[in-house]
């Protein structure tokens, strides 16, 4: 079952420009996660915020969560070629599961 | 400190033969998953251990695949006998600890092709 869906599933965007990906869920959660995976590797973690936080930053990352409505987002500013890759948000079952499930993700290209 | 580490990396297998993988997770992480990520989807839980305990194997399909984690340390995946739909990649992950707050470290992967 997919917790987890990311939107847009692809974005092109010229280097130097801000690129948003949207991440909506279902059910409540204590925390929501973004990774990011390059081409032909694993995942990377980038930030977790929890269900009590509203924003939280992480160099030219900027996550927001809106519990009532259910999403996320990832800002990524000032954008650079080396910011390709697919991102993905991860959310845990509901229950206090400890699964972690995985959206499609969005793949981001950002051209020089 | 050293990543997850995966091998091999790619592995070329014919229908109905044995494959197996292995995964070395980041020293002092309890927690180590194997997921399953098909093309332009996000990775799928196949099993969690907590040490040596799996936890959570609840999308494994046992019919054909195992998993063992001996001694709480490494871990190995394998698949008998190996069908076309198992081409995809397979990735290990490990924790400090449950995942509900903690993130994940993955490995590389290891991408499987069944012919």
């Amino acid at each position: 079952s997919q917790q987890g869906e990311e939107d847009p599933q692809a974005l092109s965007i010229q280097e130097g420009e801000n690129a948003t990906m949207n991440c909506s869920y279902k059910t409540s959660i204590n925390n929501l996660q973004w990774y990011r995976q390059n081409s032909g590797r694993g995942l990377v973690h980038l930030i977790l915020i929890r269900s009590n936080e509203r924003e939280k930053h992480s160099g030219r990352l900027r996550v927001t969560l809106d519990t009532s409505k259910k999403s996320s987002s990832l800002l990524i500013t000032a954008s650079r070629a080396a910011d390709t890759a697919s991102y993905f948000c991860a959310t845990p079952l509901p229950g206090g599961s400890e699964k972690l499930v995985f959206g499609k993700g969005t793949k981001l290209t950002v051209n020089p | 400190e050293a990543g997850v580490v995966q091998s091999p990396r790619y592995k070329i297998i014919e229908k109905k033969q044995p494959v197996a993988f292995w995964c070395n997770p980041i020293s002092g992480h309890n927690t180590l998953y194997w997921y399953l990520q098909n093309l332009g989807q996000g990775p799928e839980l196949l099993i969690r251990y907590e040490n040596e305990e799996a936890v959570d194997d609840s999308q494994l399909p046992k019919d054909r695949f195992s998993a063992e984690r001996l001694k709480g340390v490494d871990s190995t995946l394998k698949i008998q006998p190996a069908e076309l739909g198992d081409s995809a990649v397979y990735l290990c992950a490990s924790s400090r600890g449950p995942s509900g707050g903690t993130e994940q470290y993955f490995g590389p992967g290891t991408r499987l092709t069944v012919t």
